[in-house]
């Protein structure tokens, strides 16, 4: 079980905005610790999407962003493609555990 | 652009010790922090520890008695030990660059990953 919590799967029609939730608690992102994004695309390793709650990557559309309130985190894709459908994953510091943490990830099926 | 790849086995005896290398190109491990991380076949992901260039060590508390991180001293590679496997060690394990500043790091770049089946 991951200590960032996030819904197994999420789905949008070409065009659509889907968002990601990433829930933690208050020794990881409700500790003000950044929030960070990774998309898997099948057979490949994850891939840097945000940085530090809202930055992209160089390279990476503004299609997609980040934010974060309390102890949860969301990741925004707007005007759905299909090349977005992968596996997305959260990233976060964890005081308890001294390291990082990430969300056991979502699968974003493109309608 | 800094590359990783990660090399060893790909299947390992219960019990026995699962060895992992990842080398460095296009950049100097020297100032940064490096990560070994595991994706479990039902896609989860597993933060194993890092090592820093000057050879200090955090590891996963779950993992920490079976875990070690060393790198090597020409500064080009750096590497996993992790003992006792089980088959619950089936894993793609990858490694990874910190980036970032402390308790607020990302990993960037990622190797492409190793699958390590453990089975007699």
């Amino acid at each position: 079980q991951s200590v960032l919590t996030q819904p197994p799967s999420v789905s949008g029609a070409p065009g659509q905005r889907v968002t990601i939730s990433c829930t933690g608690s208050s020794s990881n992102i409700g500790a003000h610790y950044d929030v960070h994004w990774y998309q898997q695309l099948p057979g490949t390793a994850p891939k840097l999407l945000i940085y530090g709650n809202n930055n992209r990557p160089s390279g990476v559309p503004d299609r997609f962003s980040g934010s974060k309130s309390g102890t949860s985190a969301s990741l925004a894709i707007t005007g759905l493609q299909a090349e977005d459908e992968a596996d997305y994953y959260c990233q976060s510091y964890d005081s308890s555990l001294s390291g990082s943490v990430f969300g056991g990830g979502t699968k974003l099926t493109v309608l | 652009q800094v590359q990783l790849q990660e090399s060893g086995p790909g299947l390992v005896k219960p019990s026995e010790t699962l060895s992992l290398t990842c080398t460095v190109s296009g950049d100097s491990i020297s100032s940064f922090y490096w990560s070994w991380i595991r994706q479990f076949p039902g896609k989860g992901l597993e933060w194993i520890g890092y090592i820093y260039y000057s050879g200090s060590t955090n590891y996963n508390p779950s993992l920490k008695s079976r875990v070690t991180i060393s790198v090597d001293t020409s500064k080009t590679h750096f590497s996993l030990k992790l003992s006792s496997v089980t088959a619950a060690d089936t894993a793609v394990y990858y490694c990874a660059r910190h980036r970032g500043y402390s308790k607020s790091d990302w990993f960037d770049p990622w190797g492409q990953g190793t699958l390590v089946t453990v089975s007699s």
